[in-house]
């Protein structure tokens, strides 16, 4: 199996663009993850889904961020329009629903916005 | 508010001595505790698991301990080696579908 993916690997872009990272979920995993990675905060859960389904999006720090699933087999996090502060390495993660514990990560996009 | 704490940004340790790790919590509803390795450039990689209903959990260098009472779990890894130099994350799972992580120890395992 080829893992989580996860495009693009690193994204510079200036403050006020649109961003639109994406991720392919192992296949059979019915429940994939988006998180933030900071200093601070260490690994932040911003939405997460279950059979494509929004379960909760408690995490996603404002309104310029959102997060789609259209179908098993991707998903993607937009940030519009993106700040400074909101440079991060953004993970993605999947997993059987049962086994929530056991999540498998992508291996991340570095988001650089000056 | 952190749920899940690693208070220790960081540790330095020397090749094949032990490596202890800590990480506090708050939510006495977690049912799983969990640690994640990460190399740089990699995403975490699940490393141990252990239930809420047990003490200790092994696997081979590798043994999570849990203190129900103390809110307290920890990490020990015997012998060190410097492929173990990573960051480390502390999980829990909160039933019945996500994770909750803390900020990350920094183990530097050098010769």
């Amino acid at each position: 199996d080829a893992g989580v993916i996860q495009s693009p690997r690193h994204e510079v872009t200036e403050m006020g663009q649109e961003v639109t990272l994406r991720c392919k979920p192992i296949s059979g995993h019915n429940s994939l993850f988006w998180y933030r990675q900071t200093m601070m905060r260490g690994l932040e859960l911003l939405i997460y889904f279950n059979n494509n389904v929004p379960i909760d999006d408690s995490g996603m720090p404002e309104d310029r961020f959102s997060a789609k699933m259209p179908n098993a087999s991707f998903s993607t996090l937009k940030i519009q329009p993106s700040e400074p502060r909101d440079s991060a390495v953004y993970f993605c993660a999947s997993s059987l629903w049962e086994k929530v514990y056991e999540q498998y990560f992508g291996p991340g996009t570095r988001l650089t916005v000056t | 508010d952190q749920q899940v704490k690693q208070n220790s940004p960081s540790l330095s340790v020397q090749e094949g001595r032990i490596s202890i790790l800590n990480c506090d919590y708050t939510n006495s509803m977690f049912d799983y505790f969990l640690w994640y390795k990460k190399y740089p450039a990699e995403g975490p990689t699940f490393l141990i698991s252990i239930s809420s209903i047990k003490d200790k959990n092994e696997d081979g260098r590798f043994t999570v301990f849990l203190n129900k009472s103390a809110k307290h779990l920890s990490l020990h890894i015997v012998p060190s080696q410097p492929g173990d130099s990573a960051v480390y994350f502390c999980a829990a799972s909160v039933p019945p579908d996500k994770l909750i992580f803390g900020t990350g120890t920094r183990l530097q395992v050098f010769p």
